[in-house]
């Protein structure tokens, strides 16, 4: 079993569509999450941290479910330029900074 | 934000040579650096850490002698694939964390990645 699993898509949607990824991660002792989004051929960027609580940036809302050991993203009004592929990446406790990344997910937004 | 440079972004090379590939942090020191590797339509892998004066530690898998990574200041990390194979070509990515204290946040930067086909 991989540590984060994601679906990997692709996800084709609508431009101002609302879609939503989820992730699972299986190692327990996670204890910081991020989403990522890599373009074809290029570096991963940070997209945003996920918080216990919840959080929102723009068009951008995170969720962290530890109980389920799941972590959400859902963008809403789907832009042509949010086509990406998105990372679930999990910092484990001790490790570091060492990341693990999921195999992402992949979006296409279309006009 | 911290900058981090990776050279070359692309580079092909014959089957049976070395390729080196360099990892800078530009504006802050990284005493330690992550490098990952990927293939078409998957996920980063992480192949080493990389710490600054002593010796890179390994993932399962990947071979220490064939991935030679040097660390040699608090702003370069290199990483060589020697003898390489078709098979190594990838897309090669290195990271760095600000700051010396692993746990002292998150924050970490990814260089722009190097592109490797070996003919």
């Amino acid at each position: 079993r991989k540590e984060v699993e994601q679906d990997p898509g692709p996800f084709n949607v609508p431009e101002g569509a609302t879609v939503a990824f989820n992730c699972t991660y299986s190692n327990s002792a996670s204890q910081s999450f991020f989403w990522y989004r890599q373009d074809c051929r290029k570096e991963p960027k940070l997209l945003m941290s996920v918080y216990s609580s919840g959080n929102e940036d723009g068009r951008f809302t995170a969720q962290l479910n530890r109980a389920s050991q799941y972590i959400s993203l859902l963008i809403r009004d789907s832009k042509l330029s949010d086509s990406a592929t998105y990372l679930c990446v999990v910092n484990i406790r001790g490790a570091g900074n060492m990341l693990t990344f999921g195999g992402g997910t992949r979006l296409m937004v279309k006009p | 934000g911290a900058v981090v440079s990776q050279h070359p972004s692309r580079v092909i090379c014959k089957s049976g040579t070395s390729v080196k590939i360099e990892c800078r942090s530009l504006d802050f020191q990284a005493t330690t650096m992550f490098w990952y590797r990927q293939f078409p339509k998957q996920s980063l892998m992480l192949m080493a850490t990389s710490n600054e004066g002593s010796k890179a530690t390994y993932e399962q898998g990947v071979e220490k002698d064939k991935f030679l990574i040097n660390h040699a200041s608090l702003t370069l990390s290199t990483l060589t694939v020697t003898s390489a194979h078709p098979e190594d070509s990838s897309f090669y990515i290195c990271s760095a964390r600000v700051g010396p204290n692993p746990n002292s946040g998150n924050t970490i930067y990814f260089g722009e990645g190097s592109w490797l086909t070996v003919v």
